[in-house]
């Protein structure tokens, strides 16, 4: 069953505009979530993360947004770059796993010049 | 580079066959994983160690898989009697826990397994 789900399997977005990407969650025990990249044929790179007891947290163009009532999160770039056309996934982990991250099956954003 | 190394970067084998691979997580870090990512999906969790303990296997991981991490550094993933659904990138990642609440994972590039 997939615990962490990322509805759109890809994005389009004229550069410099914003990218929104969104994940979905439905364990309610999880309370650490991560936002990674990855290009083809690498693996994924960290990008930003939040705890739970947070609703926000920004790294420089990047900002993630944490729900926890809708268990919600999303991604913000702006602006946005062509370079940062990759597949963005959501990952999830609480501490009763472990840490175990659990893994949406990401979203392809492609940022047209 | 002082990041997460995997070894080979690429593997084909025919069905049947042994096969393992290798990964070098970052120095300090205590905690490594195993995953397992095929095409269009995220990658899926086969099993962590803290420091040399293996502490968790996903149901994934079948008895023709085995994890070691003999001394708490590098760690192999071998699998035994290769089938097609084997085919997949296998990742390693690893992570500092410090115990005092979650810490992100780093990825290597992974190791693309094919089986023919």
């Amino acid at each position: 069953d997939q615990q962490v789900k990322q509805n759109s399997p890809s994005l389009s977005v004229q550069e410099g505009r914003i990218s929104i990407l969104n994940c979905d969650y439905t364990n309610s025990m999880f309370d650490y979530f991560l936002w990674y990249k990855k290009y083809p044929a690498e693996g994924p790179t960290f990008l930003i993360s939040i705890s739970s007891i947070k609703d926000k947290n920004e790294d420089g163009r990047f900002t993630v947004f944490l729900n926890k009532s809708a268990k919600h999160l999303s991604l913000h770039i702006v602006p946005s770059q062509p370079g940062d056309s990759a597949v963005y996934f959501c990952a999830a982990s609480a501490r009763y796993t472990g840490n175990q991250f659990y893994f949406g099956t990401g979203t392809s954003l492609t940022v047209i010049p | 580079d002082t990041g997460v190394s995997q070894d080979p970067r690429h593997k084909i084998t025919k069905r049947g066959q042994n096969v393992t691979f290798r990964c070098d997580p970052i120095s300090e870090h205590n905690r490594l994983y195993w995953y397992r990512q095929t095409l269009g999906q995220g990658p899926e969790f086969l099993t962590y160690f803290q420091n040399e303990a293996q502490l968790e296997k996903s149901r994934l991981l079948s008895d023709r898989f085995s994890a070691e991490r003999p001394k708490g550094s590098f760690s192999t993933l071998e699998i035994q009697r290769t089938e097609q659904g084997d085919s997949a990138m296998y990742l390693c990642a690893s992570s500092l826990e410090r115990g005092r609440g979650n810490t992100e994972a780093f990825f290597g590039q992974g190791t693309r397994l094919t089986v023919v």
